[in-house]
This record gives structure tokens, C-alpha cells and sequence, in this order.
């Protein structure tokens, strides 16, 4: 098993442009979840998904869209990219029970905005 | 809502020394509590979780937290760090939604 994957690991925009992050798993996972880091911040959730066909927001969610098609698939999409989006981008997919379930990481993309 | 604070945003122990990370959190309900640890240029990994029964945990790589409801705190100790621990470990709280991280601690281990 993949576990869960992030594509692509780095990138870099200029201000105004438009990009699509995929995160995928491979563990049949009902849970997916979008988080960004940021120094001295933590992580925090900008979107989540608890199945194919439903988003919801987290705590940062303006500026980002996200689609789940396909249960395997959760994808992060910025429409016009902003120097304050520059941050590092987590996945993360969880058991099909509840919220305690332990939530499974993809390596992270690394986003910087110019 | 629910909440985390982790105390020291840097902690450096010696190699062999007691580690303690130190996590206080919020919560209206019977919180579940979880910390994660990251290592360099890697995603998040979980090392201990409480949902309900024992207050003590035991987690991965001989970690270890206690859940005291009366302190509303979850801190995370080791006896003995190695070098191997030097990571940034992040403490967690959910009321049955979305985790709430905490800003993180990243703990240096000094040879």
C-alpha cells in the first residue's frame, strides 16, 4: 500500500495564477482531509470531506475549493493563488468510523507563491 | 469550541534525559486527546491517543501521556530521550469533530 500521496511535492506560482493539489490513498479510507502548516501555527484543517461527494469547511477555508468525486481522491484547488497561500499543504485520511480514528498523512506539498 | 495549548514552542533535553511536552487543552465535552509526532520533511504520524478507559497511554517508541481531567491536561513524556526523537510533536483534541491541533513543540535532543 501507497498509504497516502500528494501531488505534486513542490511548487511554485506567481500571484493571480491557479492550481490544483491531488491527494490520493489507497486505504479506502471515508475520511479525507485538507490541512496547512505554517511556522508557529500549527496545522490547521481548510477542508474535509467524510465521503464521496461531500466537502465541508474547516477553520481556514477562504481562498481554496475542493472536490471529492472519488473516494480515493481529495483534491485542493486554489483559483487565484496569493503570497499569504505560501505554506506547506497536508492530506490526511481517516477509518470510516468517527473522528477518533487515527488520521494517515501524505508527505506534504510545498507551495510557495510569489 | 475546543482547544489545545502547547507549552514551549522549543524544548532541548540531553541524550538520556526525561522528556516532557506539555499540553493543556479546552474542551465543553469529554475531550478525545491525541498527539502526533513529524519528523523532518514527512507528513504527521500518530503516537498515542485517548478516546476513554485508562488515563494513561502508551504510545509508539516508548512515548507515554496521561489524561487528567482535573488539570485538563495531556502531557507527553518519555523517560530516556534518544536522538532519534528530535522531531516536532503536535498535541490534539477532537469532541467527536475534526482535530484541533496545537501549534506545536519541537524538542532538540543534545548529544
Amino acid at each position: 500500500n501507497a498509504g497516502v500521496t500528494q501531488t505534486p511535492k513542490f511548487r511554485v506560482l506567481k500571484t493571480g495564477q491557479s492550481m490544483t493539489l491531488l491527494c490520493a490513498q489507497d486505504m479506502n479510507h471515508e475520511y479525507m482531509y485538507w490541512y496547512r502548516q505554517d511556522p508557529g501555527m500549527g496545522l490547521r484543517l481548510i477542508h474535509y470531506s467524510v465521503g464521496e461527494g461531500t466537502t465541508a469547511k474547516g477553520e481556514v477555508p477562504d481562498g481554496y475549493n475542493v472536490s471529492r468525486l472519488k473516494k480515493q481522491n481529495f483534491l485542493l484547488g486554489l483559483e487565484s493563488a496569493a503570497p499569504s497561500q505560501t505554506s506547506v499543504y497536508f492530506c490526511a485520511s481517516s477509518n470510516p468510523t468517527d473522528y477518533t480514528d487515527t488520521q494517515y498523512f501524505g508527505p506534504g506539498t510545498r507551495l510557495t507563491v510569489l | 469550541a475546543q482547544s489545545v495549548t502547547q507549552l514551549g514552542s522549543h524544548v532541548s533535553v540531553s541524550e538520556g534525559a526525561l522528556v516532557l511536552l506539555r499540553c493543556n487543552y479546552s474542551s465543553s465535552v469529554p475531550p478525545y486527546l491525541f498527539w502526533y509526532v513529524q519528523y523532518p520533511n514527512q507528513g504527521l504520524q500518530l503516537l498515542l491517543k485517548y478516546t476513554t478507559g485508562a488515563t494513561l497511554v502508551k504510545g509508539i517508541n516508548g512515548f507515554e501521556a496521561e489524561f487528567k481531567k482535573s488539570e485538563t491536561s495531556f502531557h507527553l513524556t518519555k523517560p530516556s530521550a534518544h536522538m532519534s526523537d528530535a522531531a516536532e510533536y503536535f498535541c490534539a483534541v477532537s469532541e467527536d469533530t475534526p482535530l484541533v491541533f496545537g501549534k506545536g513543540t519541537r524538542l532538540s535532543v543534545i548529544a
